[in-house]
């Protein structure tokens, strides 16, 4: 089955600077890849997601990236603020089903 | 994208009974999942709940300890049986459509099992 792993663990920052999480999968039939965001003691939020046939997109601040070949994707915010402070997990699928996810990005965005 | 409402939204219960959670989405959804997040982990998809048939679970659940029903589009609910203080955790549903990719997230229900 898919395992998908994600880096770092612990990410902190200082305002303004940019933040980069990056994770890796298994299963090369997987085809979507969204990134949630979850504050503490909420649900998790989807933030941006990526389709294995696109190999970047962008929302404002937010980008991800995919490398197909290296079965890699990567999420990065730009312009950091306090309140971007959350946990940020990756997670891939194969059409929506069997969603695996990465064991998560602590982001501390110091002010 | 759909609102996803669980009912309860915390609990404290008793080893060796059951509890039932509830989730339900404002609209038509193809595709509602269970997952488990224990304190300061990740999300461990649980089953796929599917309509109108026995749900389809992951390693290392089983319909016994995880019974799911799904009787319509909008609508699923996970027991979970003969508790013990390691099932403690907060279960989440999601739902989406099978057009879409997306999945979204309900509040979760927070359990503690003593």
């Amino acid at each position: 089955g898919e395992n998908v792993e994600q880096h770092p663990s612990t990410l902190s920052v200082q305002e303004g600077d940019s933040a980069v999480i990056k994770c890796t999968y298994s299963d090369s039939a997987s085809n979507y890849f969204p990134w949630y965001k979850q504050e503490l003691g909420k649900r998790p939020q989807l933030i941006i997601d990526i389709r294995s046939n696109v190999g970047e997109k962008k929302d404002q601040r937010i980008a991800v990236t995919l490398n197909k070949t290296a079965k890699h994707f990567s999420l990065h915010i730009t312009e950091t603020q306090p309140e971007d402070s959350a946990v940020y997990f990756c997670a891939a699928s194969m059409d929506n089903n069997d969603m695996r996810f990465g064991a998560g990005t602590r982001l501390t965005v110091k002010p | 994208s759909a609102v996803i409402s669980q009912k309860p939204s915390r609990d404290i219960c008793q080893r060796g009974t059951s509890l039932t959670i509830q989730c339900q989405v404002d609209s038509q959804v193809t595709m509602m999942f269970w997952y488990r997040q224990q304190p300061g982990q990740s999300l461990t998809l649980i089953a796929t709940a599917n309509q109108g048939s026995e749900a389809t679970y992951e390693s290392g659940f089983v319909i016994d300890k995880f019974p799911i029903s799904r009787p319509n589009l909008t609508f699923s609910t996970l027991t979970v049986s003969n508790m013990s203080p390691e099932d403690s955790s907060i279960y989440l549903c999601s739902a989406g459509t099978s057009g879409s990719n997306e999945q979204f997230f309900g509040p979760g229900t927070r359990l503690t099992v003593l």
